[in-house]
């Protein structure tokens, strides 16, 4: 158990509609990611939080948003689901906002599957 | 924009035989890091080896060793006496200031 869990750990839903995956990051931990990797693909930036703010965003669509709460876990919101949103979604953690030396820990994935 | 490169989409090693991962790097930032995370068919991401950009030497986790040549932006992992449990993707990661950005992966596979 890495100490960052995400709900839920499979997710089956259809083209239109709309999800919400959760992360809990590892205790102490003040910044969450969320990345996505499609099939047979890395991992892609989606965006980061710290102590309840964003501070980057990557290749993330307008129909995803995101946010962290005051107790510190995060939620992904996806809408208007497409097949190609079909993904491992993670979340990772770290104690710090920024700098190189920081490494993830990473929470054991949500798999979506659109149909 | 940082960069990490992956040549190898896939590599095969015999039981008990040592293996290089290759990745190389793009970034004008002096300061950053870099990490290897092994990713196998289960799903979760596991942290394997992480070297600074200011560390003098390559760093060493178990059977896990970082060849870092800093003037030639190359981070290889090498695995020794491999195992058949290190079958997996093997994905290179770099960080500057905000997020970690990562390779395109390596599929591992150990052959008895």
């Amino acid at each position: 158990d890495s100490g960052v869990t995400q709900t839920p750990k499979h997710l089956i839903t259809a083209t239109g509609q709309r999800v919400t995956l959760r992360c809990s990051p590892r205790s102490g931990d003040l910044s969450v990611y969320w990345y996505q990797q499609s099939l047979d693909q890395g991992l892609q930036f989606l965006i980061q939080y710290y102590n309840g703010e964003e501070r980057a965003k990557g290749n993330i669509l307008e129909r995803f948003s995101a946010q962290q709460f005051p107790d510190l876990h995060s939620e992904l919101n996806l809408s208007s689901l497409e097949l190609g949103d079909s993904a491992l979604y993670f979340c990772a953690s770290s104690v710090g906002g920024t700098g190189p030396h920081y490494g993830y820990t990473f929470g054991s994935g949500t798999r979506l599957t659109v149909v | 924009a940082q960069k990490i490169t992956q040549t190898q989409p896939g590599m095969f090693v015999q039981e008990k035989e040592a293996v290089t991962l290759d990745c190389t790097y793009d970034t004008s930032d002096p300061s950053y890091g870099l990490f290897w995370y092994k990713q196998p068919s289960s799903g979760e991401m596991i942290f394997l080896i992480y070297q600074g950009s200011y560390d003098q030497q390559n760093a060493t986790e178990g059977r896990y060793s970082l060849n870092f040549q800093k003037a030639r932006k190359s981070a290889n992992l090498v695995i020794s006496a491999s195992q058949l449990g290190d079958s997996a993707m093997y994905f290179c990661a770099m960080r500057e200031y905000n997020d970690m950005r990562f390779g395109a992966g390596t599929r591992l596979t150990v052959k008895p």
